[in-house]
């Protein structure tokens, strides 16, 4: 069955430190993955998506994540955060062609701290 | 702006008292859903629809109905609230073909059934 997997529920760091958001899924066929962000009391909003093509995805606020088949993951990096980043992060997959639905990881807390 | 609005944004009701949370779009959207935020379990798919009279049921259906007359209304239909609805909703729309998966996101309703 398909799943998606957010090992880490809250991740702190330091502001200016990187930090990376792990997500892995399980699926037998091809997947469209993507990271939403939801910041507080506020709706999700899409951070970035991987449909084909490199597997190596970026954001407009630094944030990159890297679509690893052998590896089924699809983990966010960003080599510096910024106290703004501070939000939930969730990891979505859907599978292709097949399917409209989201399937979310229980998403991750970042907390950047000055 | 394209937009997902959702009314309310915040509910408290008591058990039993029927509820509806609407939901419309103004990007002309296929696709319509519903997700139910709960800690530590992500957002897992309510109901959802392709079209204007098409409906089918998500992962956790029970206890909730929707009906799509419009294509830019997707309400949900709480008929008799338990406190175990008590959760975070959001409605997302997206289109199909070309461009499907890619989910847009309303705000959310934080409901509290007493």
């Amino acid at each position: 069955a398909q799943s998606v997997t957010q090992l880490d529920s809250q991740v702190p760091v330091f502001e200016e430190a990187p930090v990376e958001l792990r997500c892995n899924y399980s699926s037998s066929v091809s997947v469209y993955l993507f990271w939403y962000v939801q910041y507080p009391n506020q709706g999700l909003q899409l951070l970035l998506k991987y449909l084909s093509g490199s597997t190596l995805v970026k954001s407009i606020n630094g944030f990159e994540a890297e679509f690893n088949k052998s590896q089924t993951s699809f983990h966010l990096r960003k080599p510096s955060v910024h106290i703004s980043d501070t939000a939930e992060y969730f990891c979505a997959v859907s599978e292709g062609d097949s399917s409209y639905k989201l399937i979310f990881g229980s998403g991750t807390r970042l907390l950047v701290r000055p | 702006e394209a937009q997902v609005t959702q009314n309310p944004r915040y509910l408290i009701t008591v058990t039993g008292k029927k509820l509806t949370v609407t939901c419309s779009q103004n990007m002309n959207h296929e696709y319509m859903s519903w997700y139910r935020q709960d800690p530590g379990l992500g957002l897992r798919q309510i109901y959802y629809s392709m079209n204007v009279e098409v409906t089918d049921k998500g992962d956790v259906p029970e206890g909730y109905k929707v009906s799509r007359k419009e294509k830019r209304n997707f309400p949900l239909i709480l008929e008799s609230p338990s406190p175990n609805q008590t959760s975070l909703y959001f409605c997302a729309s997206s289109r199909t073909g070309e461009a499907k998966n890619i989910q847009y996101f309303g705000a959310g309703t934080r409901l509290s059934v007493l």
